[in-house]
């Protein structure tokens, strides 16, 4: 079982809000982990968007609007990324990661579509 | 403004070897750790390496160790991944950043095959 679960997929339309997942491992418990964001549209270099650990251990990307923003679900074991009123212009691939065992390990990835 | 430039991508034979830059200017070079990514064509991102800002702590992917080298010039704030016995499934672009992706350069494009 990999380290980090993204859906492959997650569509919405534009105005309403994406809510993106990162599962961790069984074993890996979510808490201690800063969540790491990125964005990448097609063609381009990966965007850091935000990195999460808790409300008062968080970082907002240099221009990322507040509408992109972090949490954590400890009962699903899971770092969140949510993005509210979505343009088109956010379709693109999100990927998570976290920094364990000396590793930065990346989810899959999901792609997002707005339509 | 922060800016990280790779070179050194190339066409380059099975077992052979490849040596990669990244400039780096806009901030202390020095002062801030650095990793290296690798994307292949259509896939998705992999952690390559990681090195501290003094150089004196390394980490690497299974996948790589043993055979890719991450190294860091601070007076030429450059930072370099030496690679050998490369394979097929090296191809990627390599994308190298400053802290844990907050920072990215461009990419520079491997392509291992004969």
């Amino acid at each position: 079982q990999p380290v980090l679960t993204q859906p492959t997929s997650l569509s919405a339309s534009p105005g309403a809000s994406a809510r993106f997942t990162c599962t961790l491992r069984s074993d890996i418990n979510v808490g201690p982990y800063r969540i790491f964001w990125y964005q990448q549209k097609p063609g381009s270099l990966p965007r850091y968007l935000l990195k999460y650990n808790s409300d008062s251990d968080k970082q907002q990307g240099s221009g990322v609007p507040s509408r992109f923003s972090g949490s954590k679900d400890d009962s699903t074991n899971a770092g969140l990324l949510l993005i509210s009123g979505l343009q088109s212009e956010d379709e693109a691939d999100y990927y998570c990661a976290i920094w364990y065992s000396n590793t930065l390990v990346f989810g899959g990835g999901t792609k997002l579509t707005v339509l | 403004e922060v800016r990280l430039v790779e070179s050194g991508g190339a066409l380059v034979l099975p077992g052979g070897s490849l040596r990669l830059s990244c400039a780096a200017s806009g901030f202390t070079f020095s002062s801030y750790e650095m990793i290296w990514v690798r994307q292949a064509p259509g896939k998705g991102l992999e952690w390559v390496s990681y090195i501290s800002s003094s150089g004196s702590t390394i980490y690497y992917a299974d996948s790589v160790n043993g055979r890719f080298t991450i190294s860091r010039d601070n007076a030429k704030n450059s930072l370099y991944l030496q690679m050998s016995s490369l394979r097929a499934e090296d191809t990627a672009v390599y994308y190298c950043a400053r802290d844990l992706g907050v920072f990215w350069g461009q990419g520079t494009l491997v392509i291992v095959s004969s």
